[in-house]
């Protein structure tokens, strides 16, 4: 596609559900990065792919948090036992490749609140 | 570790120019890019400076010197589509890790 597509947009969830939300990167951008940003503050970042491989889980709030991506892709951001604190809008992004980090395009987001 | 430091707001009036400040400390740096972000809608990249100096973007410049740690945007004849959030972004620690400021909120006044 022309750019980063997410889904769902809007994710309304029970508290302790799980929730996959979806990144589908620009076509031919290896690295794909994924971020949390709650109301009125800066991005929080939460993993970095480059190709199949996450380098850096480093900003995974908790062992409830999990990604992956297949096929130098798609990219699911997984959040098991929701929880209220989870509420935010992610993003994702991706550039063409890890050498190009600076660059990134964003997708429009999934804003997610656990009620 | 890294951090940046933004100024949360800035109003300035349509036709103005405006200057949006970025201060960073970091164990290691690669460079510094800027992203605008209007209210409900996704950041979009606007500039990267790897080094020293100047960068001109159309009505957008971004400015870096990297002995005092510090970095600008300048907004020059602002329209009312200027007004949205503002982030620095920086490259340290690791080479393809991007580190955002908190934002800066611009807003444009007729």
């Amino acid at each position: 596609g022309a750019g980063v597509s997410q889904s769902p947009s809007n994710k309304v969830t029970e508290k302790g559900k799980d929730v996959e939300l979806r990144c589908d990167p620009i076509s031919g951008h290896t690295a794909l990065y994924w971020y949390r940003q709650r109301l009125g503050q800066g991005l929080e970042f939460l993993i970095y792919f480059q190709g199949n491989s996450a380098p850096d889980k480093s900003g995974l709030p908790s062992d409830r948090f999990s990604a992956e991506r297949t096929g130098e892709s798609v990219s699911t951001l997984t959040i098991q036992r929701t929880q209220q604190e989870d509420s935010a809008v992610y993003l994702c992004a991706s550039s063409l490749n890890d050498r190009n980090p600076y660059e990134q395009y964003f997708g429009p987001g999934t804003r997610l609140t656990v009620t | 570790g890294q951090s940046l430091e933004q100024p949360s707001e800035v109003t300035a009036v349509e036709g103005a120019i405006v200057q949006i400040n970025c201060t960073y400390q970091t164990s290691g740096f690669y460079g510094l890019s800027w992203y605008q972000q209007h209210d409900g809608g996704a950041p979009t990249f606007l500039s990267y400076n790897a080094l020293d100096g100047l960068e001109e973007t159309g009505r957008f410049s971004s400015f870096l010197s990297r002995s005092d740690s510090y970095g600008y945007l300048l907004l020059q004849e602002l329209q009312m589509k200027d007004s949205a959030s503002y982030f620095c972004a920086g490259l340290g620690d690791s080479s393809y890790k991007l580190i955002f400021g908190s934002g800066t909120r611009l807003l444009v006044r007729p």
